[in-house]
């Protein structure tokens, strides 16, 4: 089985400055997909950014990008900016081609103070 | 566009009774569809994967004969709760994939269902 772990229960960051949120995974495979979802308080899931694996560059979505680090199995979250509508659980996802060996890490909440 | 939903949104009912949860896809066909559980401050547990037309595949340690699950069409599987107990109280979330390129297996959440067992 697939483990995916988020080593950080909770995160703290100041309004409009950055933050990153770690994520760490256990696999044998090579060709696999990794997720970064957001959920609010309302606890709809919402996509942040994916990362093929078998892409070297890093993915970017806005203020969002990711540090993907394959021989690492290490996947990291930037939030650049932060603004009081980050503030959510975020979690971290792993996932084959066909949705197989489906795995959320434990997730991390992060707090954005003005 | 790939707007999921689920209904009811919350739901109330007595030990020993069944509860039905439905999930649509409503503005795409969802070849795939999955069915979480969320206990609070915690992550999502895949309870089944369900193909439109073939039976849901369960993961380890989910009471098939507890959770049934219909997948009758592309828009539309059903969770029902048979013979709910307090412990079965919880957060369901259902999600829906297209199964398209270029993202094969991205999911598309539904906003979740909150059950209370008395």
């Amino acid at each position: 089985a697939q483990t995916v772990t988020q080593s950080q229960p909770e995160m703290s960051v100041q309004e409009a400055e950055t933050v990153t949120l770690s994520c760490t995974y256990d696999t044998s495979e090579s060709d696999y997909y990794l997720f970064w979802y957001k959920q609010p308080p309302s606890r709809q899931m919402i996509l942040v950014i994916r990362q093929e694996a078998y892409k070297q560059q890093n993915a970017t979505e806005n203020r969002f990008s990711v540090n993907f680090q394959k021989a690492a199995k290490s996947f990291s979250l930037k939030i650049s900016d932060s603004q009081l509508g980050d503030a959510a659980m975020y979690f971290c996802d792993y996932r084959k081609y066909n949705n197989n060996d489906m795995r959320f890490g434990a997730g991390t909440r992060l707090t954005v103070k003005p | 566009g790939a707007v999921v939903s689920q209904h009811p949104s919350w739901v109330i009912c007595k030990s020993g009774t069944s509860v039905k949860i439905e999930c649509r896809s409503l503005d795409f066909q969802a070849t795939t569809m999955f069915w979480y559980r969320q206990f609070p401050k915690q992550s999502l547990m895949l309870m089944a994967t369900s193909n439109e037309g073939s039976k849901a595949t369960y993961e380890q340690g989910v009471e098939k004969d507890k959770f049934l699950i219909n997948h009758a069409s592309l828009t539309l599987s059903t969770l029902t709760v048979t013979s709910a107990h307090p412990e079965d109280s919880s957060f369901y979330i259902c999600s829906a994939s297209r199964g398209l390129e270029p993202h094969y297996n991205e999911q598309f959440f539904g906003p979740g269902t909150r059950l209370t067992v008395l």
